[in-house]
């Protein structure tokens, strides 16, 4: 079946690092890939989306690109700030479901 | 362009208590409607998702339930909460294979 795993978190850094959360996938077909953050207290933003092979998605200085070589979709940042701690999840939708990964803390200090 | 509510923001209820979030969508029509559940430190759980009025599919057994009164309206009732039905609740929409866009979400805790 379809499936998203997820890197557990917490992932912890200091403002400016490099940030990597690892998604990967299982699924039949062609599915499009999704990152969603999700700030404290509040509902789940679209962060950025890729729908086929090889495209990246950005948005806030957050990429992805969509490998379907390695089935991952690789959620990266080059300089994280404080206002970037949140829940980030991992999503894939195939005509037939929805399916999201388990969710990553990231806390950025100061 | 197309907006979600969710209400209300908060919400605390003894054990025992009915319950009934609401969720409006504006500026589409017949969009897919869902019920998620984050409970405390997990990630998301589909409760009930919804391609039409009337149509309402579960996918988890629960003492809750969920109605669809109208194109745009989706509901989610308990007639007797449990403590384990504490949790984040969001209602989300989508239309077709584009990605769900989310309400604010409902804190409920169950006392």
């Amino acid at each position: 079946g379809n499936s998203v795993t997820q890197m557990e978190g917490p992932v912890t850094l200091s403002e400016e690092a490099f940030l990597t959360i690892n998604c990967t996938y299982t699924a039949t077909g062609y599915p499009s890939l999704f990152w969603y953050v999700q700030y404290p207290g509040e509902g789940l933003q679209l962060l950025l989306k890729a729908t086929k092979a090889d495209d990246k998605g950005s948005n806030k200085g957050f990429e992805a690109t969509y490998r379907k070589e390695t089935t991952s979709f690789h959620l990266e940042k080059g300089s994280v700030q404080v206002s970037d701690s949140a829940v980030y999840f991992c999503a894939l939708i195939t005509r037939e479901e929805l399916i999201f990964g388990t969710g990553t803390r990231l806390q950025v200090f100061p | 362009s197309q907006t979600i509510h969710q209400w209300p923001a908060t919400l605390v209820q003894p054990v025992g208590s009915p319950l009934s979030l609401e969720c409006t969508v504006e500026g589409t029509s017949n969009p897919n409607l869902y019920w998620y559940r984050q409970a405390a430190g997990r990630g998301l759980q589909l409760l009930f998702y919804s391609v039409g009025i009337g149509q309402i599919s579960s996918e988890v057994p629960q003492n809750l339930s969920a109605s669809r009164p109208q194109d745009r309206q989706f509901i989610l009732s308990s007639k007797k909460l449990l403590l384990s039905d504490s949790g984040f609740y969001l209602c989300a929409w989508s239309g077709g294979n584009s990605p769900l866009h989310f309400g604010n979400g409902t804190r409920l805790t169950v006392t």
